[in-house]
């Protein structure tokens, strides 16, 4: 069976980090393009970031929301890929979901993240 | 990068069809063909539909399907049933190697 499980995710106070992750199963991780994305309570779905695999140099990008303070990495000999949050702002409040493929095949169920002093 | 823009809401009755636009950019939706579509329902996660503007993942139904014309690309649901009410969003890559989703519909079945 398919699946991405996101875990990680909590209560973050302003300009503190928090760091996620996704593992894998079911599928060709190492092949696989990892994105992460977020959803404000009541809101649209937000793209944060990429990750390639290693037959494109593990390249990552950003939006420009959170470049410079988020960064996506992977393990593939642990199925699993992550994302690590840094200088936290109350607005990066939102469901995490991580998803694969450049179409973003697959998606986890998502693990909630709360920025609040 | 700017949100790609869907109408708020679009209703149809059960049987009927109906069509949701998403327009964007030559920068995005009208530079390349990785235009994809998602299902949200209340509290679940996001479900591939259409991926690279008209193609189908295995599951789906044949009710569904998606076009491009230009800067915009569209998603048809033929057909309408009580299930396919959600919320539908588009996506796109960029020109700047990332990816960005559209504003959102929602469908309402009346």
């Amino acid at each position: 069976e398919v699946q991405l499980v996101e875990s990680g995710g909590g209560l973050g106070q302003p300009g503190g980090s928090l760091k996620l992750s996704c593992a894998a199963s079911g599928f060709t991780f190492s092949g696989s393009a990892m994105h992460w994305v977020r959803q404000a309570s009541g809101k649209g779905l937000e793209w944060v970031g990429r990750i390639r695999t290693k037959a494109n140099s593990y390249a990552t990008t950003y939006a420009a929301s959170v470049k410079g303070r988020f960064t996506i990495s992977r393990d593939d000999s642990k199925n699993t890929a992550y994302l690590q949050m840094n200088s936290l702002k109350t607005e990066d409040t939102a469901m995490y979901y991580c998803t694969s493929d450049t179409a973003m095949v697959r998606w986890g169920q998502g693990t909630l993240v709360t920025v609040s002093s | 990068q700017s949100a790609l823009t869907q109408p708020a809401s679009v209703s149809g009755s059960p049987g009927q069809s109906i069509t949701i636009s998403c327009t964007g950019t030559s920068s995005d939706v009208g530079g390349y063909n990785y235009v994809s579509w998602y299902q949200q329902h209340p509290g679940k996660a996001p479900k591939l539909m259409i991926y690279e503007v008209s193609n189908r993942p295995s599951g789906v139904s044949i009710r569904f399907s998606g076009s491009k014309s230009g800067n915009t690309a569209s998603l048809t649901i033929s057909g309408l049933q009580a299930e396919d009410e959600a919320d539908y969003y588009c996506s796109s890559y960029t020109t700047s190697s990332t990816h960005v989703f559209g504003t959102g519909t929602e469908v309402t079945v009346l």
